[in-house]
């Protein structure tokens, strides 16, 4: 059965941490995503990668950092710099990088993180 | 500045009636169009697309329609279920442009 898995669900960072948020995929997808939500807000865009070993910037891409070493693996770290993390974070993947046709993006269930 | 807009924070609908969901958009280039349906705590499901060579698309009780004039689009339900009752999202893409940007959300009640 294939899809997008998200860990933890939940997940507390005390102030000056860094903590790293997973995503998997076993879709065979090219491209992933990391988004942000915010309470009343839309999905922000962090980071995508359109292939391994590449990744650009979104549009909140500060106090963020990713990796793809994997075509399955984005794994997202949110470090200390960034200062306002609280936020539910979704990852995402396609097909491919180029949207149209039949190749939406696919969505993980998220992880809620806190600053205890 | 808000490209993508879902102006209603919330709508509320009878069982077995139809639900209308608006969006506008401002952005010309924005070439690809689609509804995300979303509960609480979960991920966003995609739910139909639409792209701007079409004017209406349609799967069982969901029906996408896009005035590219008016910069318009609307999500059609019928008929509307209990089971409908989330948040729904619209979002764009453009181009070649790898990149979704969405709307704040409408949530959708279905009352039995």
């Amino acid at each position: 059965d294939g899809g997008i898995t998200q860990s933890p669900k939940y997940l507390f960072r005390k102030e000056g941490q860094n903590v790293t948020l997973s995503c998997e995929q076993n879709l065979n997808h090219d491209a992933m995503y990391w988004y942000r939500q915010d309470p009343g807000q839309g999905l922000r865009l962090i980071y995508y990668s359109q292939i391994v070993n590449d990744f650009q910037k979104g549009d909140i891409a500060e106090g963020y950092s990713v990796s793809r070493e994997k075509k399955e693996s984005f794994p997202l770290t949110v470090t200390s710099a960034q200062k306002n993390p609280t936020a539910f974070y979704l990852c995402a993947s396609s097909i491919g990088p180029i949207m149209g046709g039949d190749q939406p993006q696919h969505f993980g269930d998220g992880t809620r993180l806190s600053i205890l | 500045d808000q490209q993508v807009k879902q102006n209603s924070p919330s709508l509320s609908v009878q069982e077995g009636r139809i639900s209308i969901l608006n969006c506008d958009y401002t952005n010309s280039m924005f070439d690809y169009f689609l509804w995300y349906k979303k509960y609480p705590a979960e991920g966003p499901t995609f739910l139909i697309s639409i792209s701007s060579i079409k004017d209406k698309n349609e799967d069982g009780r969901f029906t996408v329609f896009l005035n590219k004039s008016a910069k318009h689009l609307s999500l059609h339900i019928v008929p509307s279920q209990p089971g409908d009752s989330a948040v729904y999202f619209c979002a764009a893409s453009g181009g070649s442009n790898y990149k979704l940007t969405f709307g704040k959300g409408t949530l959708l009640t279905v009352n039995p």
